[in-house]
């Protein structure tokens, strides 16, 4: 299997556009996460799907941000409209079970809002 | 709360050296305890887990030690080498939030050659 696969690997945008990340989980993983990487606050959980189906998404900052799941092999994190502070590195994960067992991440998706 | 802590933030050791990370975290029903390593450009990959019913685990030049009492956990890379160079993040699992991972905030380890 090729791993978890997103893209793309770098955006770099002007304030105010919408951004969208996309994200393939490994085949047969029940549950995807979307994760987000800075310098200050370190990996934060964003929202996790579990068959497709949003469970939690109390880790999205505002509004602005929207994950959707429409199928088993495709996942999307929409930034509208984005913001400078919004930078950061977006990572999506995929495992078999929630809690134990092994996450396995993407390569990340590098974001700069100018 | 949900809060795991981890030191240092920055390691640097002479490559043959050891190097302990260390962790702690604030609910004593957490049982779950993995570390993952994350190299420049790349996502974190898991390195080495282990579960409140043991404490210690080892693999290779990679152990895990857990102290429930304290509810710290740390991770030994003995005769470390340059490719050991990364950023290493501890996390805990939260039965009592849904059984979520919360993320240290990271160490980035460097082995001098």
């Amino acid at each position: 299997d090729a791993g978890v696969i997103q893209s793309p690997r770098h955006e770099v945008t002007e304030m105010g556009q919408e951004v969208t990340l996309r994200c393939k989980p490994i085949s047969g993983h029940d549950y995807l996460f979307w994760y987000r990487q800075t310098m200050m606050r370190g990996l934060e959980l964003l929202i996790y799907f579990n068959n497709n189906v949003p469970i939690d998404d109390s880790g999205m900052p505002e509004d602005r941000f929207s994950a959707k799941m429409p199928n088993a092999s495709f996942s999307t994190l929409k930034i509208q409209p984005s913001e400078p502070r919004d930078s950061a590195v977006y990572f999506c994960a995929s495992s078999l079970a929630r809690g134990v067992g092994e996450l396995f991440f993407g390569e990340g998706s590098r974001l700069t809002v100018l | 709360g949900e809060n795991v802590e981890q030191h240092p933030s920055t390691l640097s050791v002479q490559e043959g050296d050891s190097a302990v990370i260390k962790c702690t975290y604030s609910d004593s029903a957490s049982n779950y305890f993995p570390w993952y390593k994350q190299e420049l450009g790349k996502g974190p990959q898991l390195i080495i887990d282990i579960r409140s019913n043991v404490g210690e685990k080892k693999d290779q030049r990679i152990a895990v030690t857990l102290n429930k009492t304290a509810k710290h956990f740390s991770l030994h890379i003995t005769e470390t080498q340059p490719e050991d160079s990364a950023v290493y993040f501890c996390a805990a699992l939260y039965p009592s939030s849904g059984d979520k991972l919360t993320f240290g905030t990271g160490t980035r380890l460097a082995v001098r050659p």
